[in-house]
């Protein structure tokens, strides 16, 4: 199946700062790359998302690249506020043959941004 | 609109009893997926749902859990003689077939003493 490794595992940054968290995964046929933020105690939450065709996206202060042919992909976060303190997780996603989007998740960054 | 809602959100288990935690999805998505989440780990796939049809359990940890959809709506993860092992957040998301986005819940934290 699936394996998704995700460094660093903690991560602190000033505010101001860019942060980067970076994911590899294994299966060459996962075609889609959610982002999850989770806040403690709180529901993960999609933050961005990029699909295989596709080799970077960025949202505001949030970006995503993907090499398909190094199976990395990363996360970028540029000018960092203390509400970015979050845990952040990376997922590569197959579509099953039952037609549905098999997830498998990364083991987390732990993101603290001080003031 | 409302987003996918779980209940309990705590449940504390005496090793041995039987728990039942109850999902609702968003409404009209036919997707449903259970995750457990250990403390200080990614969620990790328990089992789909497409409607009332549960098309992959691959991910349950043994006999002991047992899911059901069955009308297609709400969704209820049982676990049997509860272990200590089974303590962890239990979530739930839901999707649209059209789309890859998942949704989830706020979890059930179960704690098995």
């Amino acid at each position: 199946g699936e394996n998704v490794e995700q460094h660093p595992s903690t991560l602190s940054v000033q505010e101001g700062d860019s942060a980067v968290i970076k994911c590899t995964y294994s299966d060459s046929a996962s075609n889609y790359f959610p982002w999850y933020k989770q806040e403690l105690g709180k529901r993960p939450q999609l933050i961005i998302d990029i699909r295989s065709n596709v080799g970077e996206k960025k949202d505001q202060r949030i970006a995503v690249t993907l090499n398909k042919t190094a199976k990395h992909f990363s996360l970028h976060i540029t000018e960092t506020q203390p509400e970015d303190s979050a845990v952040y997780f990376c997922a590569a996603s197959i579509k099953d043959s039952g037609g549905y989007q098999k997830v498998t998740f990364g083991t987390g960054t732990k993101l603290q941004v001080i003031p | 609109g409302a987003g996918v809602s779980q209940s309990p959100r705590y449940k504390v288990a005496k090793r041995g009893q039987d728990v039942a935690l109850r999902c609702d999805p968003i409404s009209g998505h036919v997707s449903l997926f259970w995750y457990q989440q250990a403390l200080g780990q990614g969620p990790e796939f328990l089992t789909y749902f497409q409607n009332e049809a549960q098309l992959d359990k691959s991910g349950l940890p043994s006999d002991r859990f047992f899911a059901e959809r069955p009308e297609g709506s709400v969704s209820t993860l049982k676990i049997q003689r509860t272990q200590q092992e089974d303590s962890a957040v239990y979530l739930c998301a839901s999707s649209s077939f059209r789309t890859d986005t998942q949704y989830f819940g706020p979890g059930t934290r179960l704690t098995v003493l």
